[in-house]
C-alpha cells in the first residue's frame, strides 16, 4: 500500500498569502495524483488531477506540481473561500490511497 | 450534467447489514467506473470500493474485503454497496464518487451528498 503523507497538518494564513501544500507518496505514483478541497458539511471538490491539471471550473490560483514521490499543491492569493481542508490521493494503483490531509485555517 | 444520489444509510447494530445506493443521472452510467468513498466523524477521506463501468472488475480496501460487496445496475443506473458484518469502525459518511465518462483513471470528479452510516447498539 502506498502511504500518502500530506505536511502541515494544519496552517494558519492570512487572506491574500500565498500557501504551498505538500504530499509524499511512500512509493513512486508517477503523476497519478489528485488534490481535493473539502469544507464543512459538504463532499469533496476535485482541485488537480495527473499532479498538475486544473479539474474543469477550477480558478487559476490553484497550480499542482511534482511527480514521482514528492508533489506540491501551490495557492495563491488566498481568498476567504479558500479556507478548507484539502486532501491529496494516489490513483497509481490498489488500493487507492488518501494524504491526512492539510487544513488551512484563517490567522 | 452528472448528478449522483446517494442512499440507505441510518443506525444499524454491530454484526448486521445495510445495502447502500446511488443513483446516477444525467449520464451514459454504463461508461462511468463506480468507487465508493468514505469519512469516518472528524476524520479523512478513505476509500472503499470501485467497479469498473461494466461491472467486471471490482477492488476492495482490506477494511472491508470480504464483508463489503460493490455492485451497479446499468439498466438502472445505480451503484450498490452491500454491507454485512459492520462494525463501530465502519461508522462514516459515505459518498459515491466517479471520474466522469469514459475515464478509466479513479480519481473522482463527481461526487454525492453522501449518506450517514452510524454503527451502534
Amino acid at each position: 500500500e502506498k502511504v500518502m503523507t500530506q505536511s502541515p497538518v494544519t496552517l494558519s494564513v492570512s487572506p491574500g498569502e500565498r500557501v504551498t501544500l505538500s504530499c509524499r507518496a511512500s512509493q513512486r505514483v508517477s503523476s497519478y495524483l489528485a488534490w481535493y478541497q473539502q469544507k464543512p458539511g459538504q463532499a469533496p471538490r476535485l482541485l488537480i488531477y495527473g499532479a498538475s491539471t486544473r479539474a474543469t471550473g477550477i480558478p487559476a490560483r490553484f497550480s499542482g506540481s511534482g511527480s514521482g514521490t514528492e508533489f506540491t499543491l501551490t495557492i495563491t492569493s488566498l481568498q476567504s473561500e479558500d479556507f478548507a481542508v484539502y486532501y491529496c490521493q494516489q490513483y497509481n494503483n490498489w488500493p487507492l490511497t488518501f494524504g491526512g490531509g492539510t487544513k488551512v485555517e484563517i490567522k | 450534467e452528472v448528478q449522483l444520489l446517494d442512499s440507505g444509510g441510518g443506525l444499524v447494530q454491530p454484526g448486521g447489514s445495510l445495502r447502500l445506493s446511488c443513483a446516477a443521472s444525467g449520464v451514459t452510467f454504463s461508461s462511468f467506473a463506480m468507487s465508493w468513498v468514505r469519512q469516518a466523524p472528524g476524520k479523512g477521506l478513505e476509500w472503499v470500493s470501485s467497479i469498473s463501468g461494466g461491472g467486471g472488475s471490482t477492488y476492495y480496501a482490506d477494511s472491508v474485503k470480504g464483508r463489503f460487496t460493490i455492485s451497479r445496475d446499468n439498466s438502472k443506473n445505480t451503484l450498490y454497496l452491500q454491507m454485512n458484518t459492520l462494525r463501530a469502525d465502519d461508522t462514516a459518511v459515505y459518498y459515491c464518487a466517479t471520474p466522469g465518462e469514459g475515464n478509466g483513471y479513479y480519481y473522482f470528479d463527481y461526487w454525492g451528498q453522501g449518506t450517514l452510516v452510524t454503527v451502534s447498539s
